[in-house]
């Protein structure tokens, strides 16, 4: 079935400094990829659609600069937070949208600890 | 503005028992709902799904029920099994919105031996 890559895992940056986590489609392509975060114990909310070949859309109250997001080719989407501090701390997870046929793929996540 | 509401946070059940998770949304444009078993760390993993057309849903230990007027489904595991406990998440969505999925706070299930 289709598979969505998402790297690292997990990583721990020193607030100031930002932090790229990478999602890849690795057996079909992507046009689009739904980015959210779950804060602890809370649902996970949408944070940002990327499409290949054009700008984001961003979901209301997502800082647009903070939350850098690129769909750089249709197997590649990628969300880069800038300037990081401890707030945004959180449990980070893409998803591709359904095709024919399949349902939604989701990334394992990437769990960010900003100290 | 939260959408998609499960009112129980957690719930335990005795292992063979059914479970029910419950969860309300108030936008009448959803048209189709999805529920999610999710682990810490880890990617939700797809249970089952149902469309506004239908009322029930049926897939091995998993029926998801879903009343439109009272804009309310549930997802119905039976028997329930130890590994059946994890964070259940229902999630919709509606025609036009580009597939974007609303998710519901989540219920935490623990089935006990």
């Amino acid at each position: 079935g289709a598979v969505v890559s998402q790297h690292p895992s997990r990583v721990i940056c020193k607030s100031g400094t930002s932090v790229k986590i990478e999602c890849r489609s690795l057996d079909f392509q992507a046009t689009t990829m739904f980015w959210y975060r779950q804060f602890p114990k809370q649902s996970l909310m949408l944070m940002a659609t990327s499409n290949e070949g054009s700008k984001a859309t961003y979901e209301q109250g997502v800082e647009k600069d903070k939350f850098l997001i690129n769909h750089a080719s249709l197997t590649l989407s990628t969300l880069t937070v800038t300037s990081a501090h401890p707030e945004d701390s959180s449990f980070y997870i893409c998803s591709a949208p359904p095709r024919a046929g399949q349902g939604y793929t989701f990334g394992s996540g990437t769990r960010l600890t900003v100290v | 503005d939260q959408q998609v509401k499960q009112n129980s946070p957690s719930l335990s059940v005795q292992e063979g028992r059914i479970s029910i998770l419950n969860c309300d949304y108030t936008n009448s444009m959803f048209d189709y709902f999805l529920w999610y078993k999710k682990y810490p760390a880890e990617g939700p993993t797809f249970l089952i799904s149902i469309s506004s057309i239908k009322d029930k849903n049926e897939d091995g230990r998993f029926t998801v029920f879903l009343n439109k007027s009272a804009k309310h489904l549930s997802l119905h595991i039976v028997p329930s099994q130890p590994g059946d406990s994890a964070v259940y998440f229902c999630a919709a969505r509606y025609t036009g919105t580009a597939s974007k999925l609303t998710f519901g706070t989540g219920t935490r299930l623990q089935v006990m031996l």
